[in-house]
């Protein structure tokens, strides 16, 4: 499996700020994806990170809040925009393989927004 | 609605309990169900599963899926206050549509 390594780890940020997260994969991979995980929730789909593309987003997210970049097969950003304190949350990136195998996870941004 | 059920949602043993966590899901196009593990931020995976009845073993840690029931089942043999965390269940769709269950938070105490 490749290596993913997102950072940062973790930021406090004040309302209204923008906070950019980074995921790095050592090798080339297909599928790269954005999840939010609330306090006490389990992972919630953000968006699909295209290659080349616009990301695809899930029903509740959208891009201006979110956006996304993808712009090599290895890296992915993800900007959590005008942040509010209901941002407060843990984002996490993974990548995946075509044929729907395991997907494997960074070690998560613990953001909170004061 | 595509969703993923877990069971129970909490549970807490004591160390050399055995426990069973279920998954139980309804989704459009499955493609194979993820069992992972959540100690802090970031799941861990531990099995993939895309066929019925064949059960996935790691150690202490097992798994099976009923593709026609509609569940799978991940059991913890001889559990250890390392198994504590919570351990999620996640459905891939084709499309690579992934669906997570809301976990189970398992509780090992000394």
């Amino acid at each position: 499996s490749a290596v993913i390594s997102q950072k940062p780890s973790r930021d406090i940020c004040q309302r209204g700020t923008s906070l950019t997260i980074q995921c790095q994969v050592d090798s080339q991979v297909t599928m790269m994806f954005w999840y939010r995980q609330q306090p006490g929730q389990s992972l919630t789909l953000i968006a699909t990170a295209n290659q080349g593309s616009e990301a695809t987003y899930e029903s509740g997210f959208v891009i201006d809040k979110f956006p996304i970049s993808r712009p090599n097969l290895t890296f992915s950003t993800l900007t959590v925009s005008n942040m509010s304190p209901e941002d407060s949350s843990i984002y996490l990136c993974s990548y995946g393989w075509d044929d729907g195998t395991e997907a494997f996870f960074g070690q998560g941004t613990r953001l909170t927004v004061v | 609605e595509d969703k993923v059920v877990q069971s129970p949602l909490s549970l807490v043993v004591h160390e050399g309990d055995t426990v069973t966590l279920n998954c139980s899901y309804e989704v459009t196009n499955f493609r194979s169900l993820l069992w992972y593990k959540q100690e802090k931020k970031a799941p861990t995976f531990l099995f993939m599963l895309t066929s019925s009845g064949i059960e996935k073993k790691s150690g202490r840690l097992s798994s099976i899926l009923d593709k026609k029931e509609l569940f799978s089942i991940l059991n913890i043999t001889a559990t250890q206050t390392g198994d504590s965390a919570v351990y999620l269940c996640a459905v891939v769709m084709y499309g690579q549509n992934f669906v997570f269950g809301p976990g189970t938070r398992l509780s090992v105490l000394p």
